[in-house]
């Protein structure tokens, strides 16, 4: 089945620097690929995500990347702001899967 | 639009005790469910999801058990809790027509502690 590593597990950033967390995945069949924020004791958002057919995606400060090749995705957040801080997960799905699969989690703490 | 409710938000139950969590999707159709857990600092582990009315795929084998008896209710049950399950109980929706390609919309949480 899939399996999706997520590095690094923390992540702290000085405010307005650049933020960047990797994740690998291992069935080349994946074709959807989301990214999750959790905020303390909350649920998990969606707030970005990209398809296999796509390379990039951008929305604001938010960014993913996704090399089919290598089989990793990447999340990029620029000009981080401290209610970026958060846990961030992410996930992918191959064709024909019912569930997501979800990488461990990065902790990123943004410093004022 | 479509909500999720997840209820209750807290819970604290001693051990050997029984187990009911219910989630309700409103707005939709046929929709996916997912039940997760989440330990303390820790990361999303997929117990059951159900894709309609009485199938019921487990993914952990552990003392937890699913029902779908409607198309928009999803309980997870116990008959005999376990310190071990205590943690953030995650339900999700997806409208993916079976396929798990469109985004997760997840409940607001229910933390159990199993005391």
């Amino acid at each position: 089945g899939e399996n999706v590593e997520q590095h690094p597990s923390t992540l702290s950033v000085q405010e307005g620097d650049s933020a960047v967390i990797k994740c690998t995945y291992s069935d080349s069949a994946s074709n959807y690929f989301p990214w999750y924020k959790q905020e303390l004791g909350k649920r998990p958002q969606l707030i970005i995500d990209i398809r296999s057919n796509v390379g990039e995606k951008k929305d604001q400060r938010i960014a993913v990347t996704l090399n089919k090749t290598a089989k990793h995705f990447s999340l990029h957040i620029t000009e981080t702001q401290p209610e970026d801080s958060a846990v961030y997960f992410c996930a992918a799905s191959p064709t024909g899967r019912r569930a997501l699969t979800f990488g461990s989690g990065t902790r990123l703490q943004v410093q004022p | 639009s479509q909500t999720i409710h997840q209820w209750p938000a807290t819970l604290v139950q001693p051990v050997g005790s029984p187990l009911s969590l219910e989630c309700t999707v409103e707005g939709t159709s046929n929709p996916n469910l997912y039940w997760y857990r989440q330990a303390a600092g820790r990361g999303l582990q997929l117990l059951f999801y159900s894709v309609g009315i009485g199938q019921i795929s487990s993914e952990v084998p552990q003392n937890l058990s699913a029902s779908r008896p409607q198309d928009r209710q999803f309980i997870l049950s116990s008959k005999k809790l376990l310190l071990s399950d205590s943690g953030f109980y995650l339900c999700a929706w997806t409208d993916g027509q079976g396929v798990a390609n469109y985004g997760y919309t997840f409940g607001s949480g229910t933390r159990l502690t199993v005391v």
